[in-house]
């Protein structure tokens, strides 16, 4: 079984719709982060936590929020999705320190209509 | 500014040939991490390497190897001998002690042609 894992993998919804992306992970990190990539951008930094006390805004965190549920659990949250959020969304997890190596999820495509 | 300078967009290669993706890096940090990440079609993003500011060795895994210059603030990935599998979209990317995240290039873009 994958190490992180999104759901869902793909979805597309319509303008003005909220919706929650959801990551999981197994490998007992502390931080999880939610970058968004687009074409021609690398990826992003969305919001970031470091415990299930800690979370904090990363680069581009307009328009989003984010809940750390659990240790393992971190969502993401489009209150009012917007065409310009399509992009494909990763979740990350790393050990402790900022300089730990990032894993990542497979992924969630999103298109919003 | 630019903290990750992936220039290359594009490259296409015929199978077997060597590449050398390039990265240069801006940072004014002595102590800081850089990584390559491999992106296949598929779409998930996979670790490659990772690497620290202060050791300056080239490492060789396979048919993978990384050169990093200090000097010139270039942590280049060269493939030998590139296969099919190879195709995909590469990332460096920089992390700084202290910050919060990685700085990612945009990526190249490898095209291996059989």
């Amino acid at each position: 079984d994958a190490d992180v894992t999104q759901t869902p993998r793909n979805r597309i919804t319509k303008t003005g719709k909220r919706i929650m992306l959801e990551c999981s992970q197994t490998k007992g990190h502390d931080r999880m982060y939610w970058y968004r990539q687009d074409p021609g951008l690398g990826l992003r930094l969305i919001y970031y936590s470091f415990d299930v006390k800690d979370i904090n805004k990363g680069e581009i965190s307009d328009g989003y929020s984010v809940s750390r549920q659990a240790q393992a659990k971190f969502s993401l949250s489009l209150e009012s999705a917007i065409p310009n959020q399509t992009a494909l969304y990763f979740c990350a997890t790393a050990r402790g320190l900022s300089t730990d190596t990032q894993y990542f999820g497979p992924g969630t495509r999103l298109t919003v209509l | 500014a630019q903290k990750v300078t992936q220039a290359q967009t594009e490259i296409s290669v015929v199978e077997k040939e060597d590449v050398t993706l390039d990265c240069v890096y801006e940072t004014r940090d002595t102590t800081y991490y850089l990584f390559w990440y491999k992106q296949p079609p598929s779409g998930e993003l996979v670790f490659l390497i990772r690497r620290n500011s202060f050791d300056e060795q080239n490492e060789i895994s396979g048919r993978y190897s990384w050169n990093f210059q200090k000097s010139t603030s270039s942590f280049n990935f060269t493939i030998t001998a590139s296969q099919v599998v190879d195709s995909a979209v590469y990332f460096c990317a920089l992390s700084e002690v202290g910050a919060n995240n990685l700085f990612f290039g945009t990526g190249t873009r490898l095209t291996v042609i059989p």
